[in-house]
């Protein structure tokens, strides 16, 4: 069974307007970690957002946020207002105990195109 | 400035040429890993090292060797490439004792392998 998965292929958001990528994960593992990553077509990985399994609050850094439904097990990621430069894939990665072997498990990633 | 080195960029070659992707991080960190990236896959653990001498194999370590004699380098060699393993090549390193789960890991700009 995936232990990620990011449903959405391919999407195409008009400039300025607001995104949520998909996500959710399957665990039984109570600690865990869950992160996204960008990679722009020039190929490298970068990394956008941490939300830990135990964190009270929804992460945020900058225009980027993580919709955190544990129940649910999603962690979506929401970019507000848009920009060409945000054209890329983005997958969602997490993490399971501190015990393993630090592995990040990945999604399949979503390509999002950003219209001007 | 922080980063994860790899070389070289891009390498095509031919079916049993041994090769070698070096990988290089700065950061002081303990863990570093290898992974593969086929379309539609996402990203594939090949090995990956907790710490110096200590390495094991990750999902997909068939064909691929490793090593780890210094905290900084963890080199991929391909003793006798072949065609099925012409992919993307990431290597990765992040902190991995105490606080290391909540720790992203950084990527260096990756490796196109086309093997002939």
């Amino acid at each position: 069974a995936q232990k990620i998965t990011q449903t959405q292929p391919g999407m195409f958001v008009q400039e300025k307007e607001a995104v949520t990528l998909d996500c959710t994960y399957d665990t039984s593992d109570p600690s865990y970690g869950l992160f996204w990553y960008k990679q722009p077509s020039s190929g490298e990985m970068i990394f956008l957002i941490y939300q830990g399994s135990y964190d009270q609050q929804n992460a945020t850094e900058g225009r980027y946020s993580l919709n955190f439904q544990k129940a649910r097990k999603s962690a979506n990621l929401v970019i507000s207002a848009s920009q060409l430069g945000d054209s890329a894939m983005y997958f969602c990665a997490m993490r399971e105990t501190p015990d393993s072997n630090y592995q990040l498990i990945w999604g399949a990633g979503t390509k999002l195109i950003i219209k001007p | 400035e922080a980063q994860v080195t790899q070389n070289p960029r891009y390498l095509i070659t031919v079916t049993g040429k041994k090769l070698t992707v070096t990988c290089s991080q700065n950061m002081n960190h303990e863990y570093m890993s290898w992974y593969r990236q086929d379309p539609g896959l996402g990203l594939r653990q090949i090995y990956y090292s907790m710490n110096v001498e200590v390495t094991d194999k990750g999902d997909v370590p068939e064909g691929y060797k490793v090593s780890r004699k210094e905290k900084r380098n963890f080199p991929l060699i391909l003793e006798s490439p072949s065609p099925n393993q012409t992919s993307l090549y990431f290597c990765a390193s992040s902190r991995a004792y105490g606080q290391g789960a909540s720790q992203p890991q950084h990527f260096g700009d990756g490796t196109r392998l086309s093997i002939l």
